[in-house]
């Protein structure tokens, strides 16, 4: 299967803007899905396809893509945005792979 | 409202199966996809496979020789085995659903409910 890149640390101020990015070769073929994940807690979907936030998700959540790289945006951080990020996605052979993840913390 | 269950033992012998059963409440298993999922401590998340409802599977490469998911309809569950396990399949695994959306003609695979997860040790 592909494999999907990202950051492994990224900060935010409170209240300001972050990116997160995912790259890989399956992402110019299929949409990137973003999880968050809390310390001792399942994966929580926030964006999946295009730019979709399933019920109960902020609008602060927003996924966006172009080539072989997609991004989630986190617009006015706040305290419990901090988590672990991972994106996911398909491949031709209908595989799946998740990135490494990036941990998120909210100065 | 869906809910998926991990049960199972929580150790296992090296070289020993590992079984692990999810059940769906809420729901019906005849439908959309279903995954095994897991993370071994202080690490990521790792897609093990999944089992669409007509029973075909798709397999993560590198377990692919040791992995088996299957589904019982009558039941509301899907089952992961791995076998001959070692230390490093030692994990928190998680179960999923798995659903299917159109864009423009693409496809979006995307997993919305998930288990609570298992811890499941190997450990002799």
């Amino acid at each position: 299967s592909s494999d999907l890149t990202q950051d492994p640390a990224v900060s935010v101020a409170l209240g300001q803007t972050v990116g997160i990015t995912c790259q890989g070769d399956s992402l110019r073929n299929y949409y990137a899905n973003w999880y968050q994940q809390k310390p001792g807690q399942a994966p929580l979907l926030v964006i999946y396809g295009k730019n979709n936030r399933p019920s109960g998700i902020p609008d602060r959540f927003s996924g966006s893509s172009s080539g072989n790289t997609a991004s989630l945006t986190v617009t006015g951080a706040q305290a419990e945005d901090e988590a672990d990020y991972y994106c996911n996605s398909r491949d031709n052979s209908g595989t799946e792979v998740f990135g490494g993840g990036t941990k998120l913390t909210v100065l | 409202q869906v809910q998926l269950q991990e049960s199972g033992p929580g150790l296992v012998k090296p070289s020993e199966t590992l079984s692990l059963t999810c059940t769906l409440s809420g729901g019906s298993i005849s439908t959309y996809y279903w995954s095994w999922i897991r993370q071994s401590p202080g690490k990521g998340l790792e897609w093990i496979g999944y089992i669409y409802n007509t029973g075909r599977t798709y397999y993560n490469p590198s377990l692919k020789s040791r992995v088996t998911i299957s589904v019982d309809t009558s039941k509301n569950q899907f089952s992961l085995k791995l076998t001959s396990v070692t230390a490093a399949d030692t994990a928190v695994y998680y179960c999923a659903r798995g659903l299917v959306t159109y864009y423009y003609g693409s496809g979006i695979y995307y997993h919305d409910y998930w288990g609570q997860g298992a811890l499941v040790t190997v450990s002799s």
